[in-house]
């Protein structure tokens, strides 16, 4: 199925650790995008990207990088995590006429940093 | 900066009640408007979203939402909720020219059976 696809959905860290988040999307749409989702904050902006080989800081980046070797893939990494880092990570996708059109959202990943 | 006000955080309804839930957005220029609904333990998916064109948008599962330019506004409105529309709804603004979405801090929407 065409669409938005996050792995890992669940991932425990102790502090200090490292990991990466993948994000795939198969509609060849340029633009890809993190977010993290808090209770009571609603969803903000990690970093994003407008295309291959490019990214741009969100509203949130501190603690986190990201790559887009490919058009396809959107990774988020961790390279020491705190427990501040403790979240729902979505990843996002839209084409190039996406400002009318809406995201499309992958289904998340649930990180508990302890 | 462009900014996105939900009021509401957290509704609670009766089945059969109607709903309302506000968005406001602080931007002057022209905007694409969206609902999102997150059901719970799912991701975000799209309800509606307004572009150009007639004001009062409708969308899926019987929800509709009114923009109103003058208030920097776009509602959520439905006549007759139901147990299944329990979830958290948020309001996204987009620019033409921006390459991003901002989110309002959403609404969770509980009904009572």
């Amino acid at each position: 199925n065409a669409g938005v696809t996050q792995t890992p959905k669940f991932r425990v860290l102790k502090t200090g650790q490292s990991m990466t988040l993948l994000c795939a999307q198969d509609m060849n749409h340029e633009y890809m995008y993190w977010y993290r989702q808090d209770p009571g904050m609603g969803l903000r902006l990690i970093h994003y990207s407008v295309g291959e080989g490019t990214t741009a800081k969100g509203e949130v980046p501190d603690g986190y990088n990201v790559s887009r070797l490919k058009k396809q893939n959107f990774l988020l990494g961790l390279e020491s995590a705190a427990p501040s880092q403790t979240s729902v990570y979505f990843c996002a996708s839209r084409g190039r006429t996406g400002g009318y059109y809406g995201y499309t959202f992958g289904s998340g990943t649930r990180l508990t940093v302890v | 900066a462009q900014s996105v006000s939900q009021h509401n955080h957290h509704v609670i309804l009766s089945e059969a009640a109607s709903l309302e839930l506000g968005c406001n957005y602080s931007y002057g220029g022209t905007v694409n408007l969206f609902w999102y609904v997150q059901y719970p333990g799912q991701h975000l998916q799209l309800l509606l979203k307004y572009f150009s064109g007639d004001p009062l948008v409708k969308g899926i599962k019987g929800f509709e939402a009114e923009f109103i330019k003058s208030k920097f506004s776009f509602n959520l409105r439905k006549p007759s909720v139901q147990w299944s529309d329990t979830a958290e709804y948020f309001c996204a603004v987009s620019t033409n020219t921006g390459n991003q979405f901002y989110f309002g801090t959403g609404t969770s929407l509980t009904v009572i059976p």
